[in-house]
């Protein structure tokens, strides 16, 4: 079962940040919280991840709050390329390897 | 140029039949996984292999086969017996341990008829 929850779908307008909500309320003290994108029929792109602080790359911004219930992701400046459906992941553990749990995303629409 | 290939994009099969697919990757990368698709849903995992000659079920493995003889393949097989073939089918590699960077062939497309 899947340990997010996102809105299924979000509209934003070019040029403006789209920030993405992810709640995950029953994260545990070591899970990584992961974002994915996937452009339609394609396979997903890796974004950014996080476990405790606040993360920033190329991409994207990753803000966890403070108890690690729920984190968003800021797309700074949205573009019509950023159309895709966005994927809030928690990575567990199970026995001695890890495992990505796939919600099923936000469909993020940019809009001209 | 590095990365996942997967083929064909579009596989049509009659019910019954076994289909293979296959994901080759030039990364270097330990670990391949292989995941299905539904429309409108996310990832579910079916095997994931962290190195050659290892594999393991993962949540939805009935049904599927696979092998990892070479670090650069990691071919699925689609059986009769899985109830429910048609799916988008995607294959991903990553390299260690401890990240879960995992980078994603274009996918392959399986319509049983």
């Amino acid at each position: 079962d899947a340990k997010t929850t996102q809105p299924p779908s979000m509209d934003c307008a070019e040029g403006r940040a789209a920030n993405l909500p992810c709640n995950h309320s029953t994260i545990s003290g070591n899970e990584y919280v992961y974002w994915y994108r996937q452009i339609h029929s394609q396979g997903p792109q890796y974004i950014i991840h996080g476990l405790k602080n606040n993360e920033t790359n190329e991409m994207a911004s990753l803000i966890i709050t403070e108890d690690r219930k729920s984190s968003t992701l800021i797309l700074p400046h949205a573009t019509l390329r950023d159309t895709a459906v966005y994927y809030c992941i928690v990575r567990v553990e199970r026995g001695s390897n890890y495992q990505l749990i796939w919600g099923a995303g936000t469909k993020l629409i940019i809009k001209p | 140029d590095g990365g996942i290939t997967q083929s064909p994009k579009y596989l049509f099969r009659k019910e019954g039949q076994n289909v293979t697919l296959s994901c080759e990757q030039n990364l270097n990368h330990d670990a391949m996984y292989w995941y299905r698709q539904d429309p409108g849903q996310g990832l579910r995992l079916i095997y994931y292999s962290q190195i050659v000659n290892d594999f393991q079920k993962g949540d939805i493995a009935e049904g599927y086969s696979v092998s990892r003889e070479k670090k650069e393949s990691f071919p699925l097989t689609v059986t009769s017996a899985q109830k429910n073939p048609t799916a988008f089918y995607l294959c991903a590699s990553k390299w260690g341990a401890h990240t879960d960077t995992q980078y994603f062939g274009p996918g392959t497309r399986l319509t049983v008829l």
